[in-house]
């Protein structure tokens, strides 16, 4: 059983707009909420991450949106670049307990 | 600092045969992980460790083994490789701490069964 869904699989968007990816979990006992960015041939790398206690969260161009009462959560990019093509995860997890992570979503960005 | 470090990098098994992954951290992270990384599966844990001596199943445990005897090794094992464990295998560690629980990735180990 999938604990956390992402869509979609797959993102095409053009240089200058806005990517956004979604996830959804069952467990209300998550308590930690990160995203992870993989590049060709290399390991996942934490992006950004949020706890359940704020309904949003911003470093530069990523934003996360956390929806407690749906349990969904989703990841924008503004102002979307070329190098941001990547493929990215979200993930869930009880603090002192293991990760669960999403499907993916291969992000492209079209200059 | 070389943070989490996989040996090897790519590997090439026949079926039946058996092999160790080494994954190596100098965090001093208490946590550590095995996950696969298959096409449109996303990253499957398969099994993890929350300290030195042990050792809990993940999501996909079949055909693997780990063992942890020092904190900063996590070692899986395929005792008799099938092509189904033909994957991208990526190992994890991270500290126990509310504030502070990224995971940490390493490079990964492209494995191939034939």
């Amino acid at each position: 059983q999938q604990q956390v869904k992402q869509s979609p699989q797959s993102l095409i968007v053009q240089k200058g707009g806005i990517s956004i990816i979604n996830c959804a979990y069952e467990n209300t006992a998550f308590d930690y909420f990160p995203w992870y960015q993989q590049f060709p041939g290399k390991g996942p790398a934490l992006l950004i991450a949020i706890r359940p206690d704020v309904s949003e969260k911003k470093e530069g161009r990523f934003t996360i949106s956390f929806n407690k009462s749906a349990k969904q959560f989703s990841l924008h990019i503004m102002d979307s670049q070329p190098g941001d093509s990547a493929t990215y995860f979200c993930a869930a997890s009880r603090t002192g307990n293991q990760f669960y992570f999403g499907t993916g979503t291969s992000l492209t960005v079209i200059p | 600092n070389a943070g989490v470090t996989q040996t090897p990098k790519f590997r090439v098994l026949k079926t039946g045969q058996s092999m160790t992954l080494l994954c190596a951290q100098d965090m001093n992270h208490e946590y550590m992980y095995w996950y696969r990384q298959d096409p449109g599966m996303g990253l499957r844990l398969i099994h993890y460790s929350v300290g030195e001596g042990t050792t809990a199943k993940g999501e996909v445990p079949d055909g693997y083994n780990v063992s942890r005897l020092k904190k900063q090794n996590f070692l899986l094992g395929l005792e008799s490789a099938a092509p189904s464990q033909t994957s991208v295998y990526f190992c994890a560690s991270s500290y126990l701490g509310y504030m502070n629980t990224e995971a940490f990735f390493g490079q990964g180990t492209r494995l191939t069964v034939v």
